[in-house]
């Protein structure tokens, strides 16, 4: 049971440069994030997926785009990269019982933009 | 604003003693609160959820209070080991987009000395 698999783990990319960051999970969730991780300011909500066909904003969107492939899979895209998106950038997944939703993540992509 | 606070960014405690972390909200009056655990290159792992009728929960040598008045929680780990090491992140529901969203705090750094 693989849980949420992200790929790459470690990228390196110029300023300008594009690239699209994958993401699957195998525990038929619904609802699935891209966050991302800088020091001292939390995780950060990119985008969001409620369910398959369906994206949503998160807190900081500007700069990437996603897509909800199928119900498995949750891509993120940086079109033109900047090194204000230098970071690592976890998936996760979640599960809902009633009004309660707990994450599973991904072990993340470290990405620097030079 | 709306923001999350954890005590330190880092906390040294001797091994066997109680851990206590804590977390600091204002402006929200989140449903449910929840503690995640992070090792270095890894994403985070849930841990415990507590909800806004719950004054405490407990699991093995964990306990987690919330404490809606103050707008706070701690989590307590008991006869702490050096394997506790890692970040804790706490992490609430904001009630709003009905639990789509996560607000995370910027973690605190355990490290349990043997």
């Amino acid at each position: 049971n693989a849980g949420v698999t992200q790929t790459p783990k470690f990228q390196v990319l110029k300023t300008g440069q594009s690239m699209t960051l994958q993401c699957a999970q195998d525990m038929n969730h619904n609802s699935m994030y891209w966050y991302r991780q800088d020091p001292g300011m939390g995780l950060r909500l990119i985008y969001y997926s409620a369910s398959e066909g369906t994206t949503d904003k998160g807190e900081v969107p500007n700069g990437y785009n996603v897509s909800r492939l199928n119900k498995r899979e949750f891509s993120l895209r940086l079109e033109s990269a900047a090194p204000s998106q230098t970071s690592v950038y976890f998936c996760a997944s979640s599960e809902r019982w009633g009004a309660e939703e707990k994450l599973f993540f991904g072990s993340g992509t470290q990405l620097s933009v030079l | 604003s709306q923001k999350i606070e954890q005590n330190s960014e880092a906390l040294n405690i001797q091994e066997g003693k109680t851990a206590t972390l804590t977390c600091n909200y204002t402006n929200y009056s989140p449903a449910y609160l929840q503690w995640y655990r992070q090792d270095p290159g890894r994403g985070p792992v849930f841990l415990l959820l507590i909800r806004e009728n719950e004054k405490e929960k407990r699991k093995e040598r964990l306990k987690v209070t919330f404490d809606t008045t103050l707008k706070q929680s701690l989590f307590h780990i008991t006869a702490s080991q050096p394997a506790d090491s890692a970040t804790y992140l706490c992490a609430l529901d904001p009630r709003d987009n009905y639990g789509q969203n996560f607000v995370f705090g910027p973690g605190t750094r355990l490290s349990v000395l043997p």
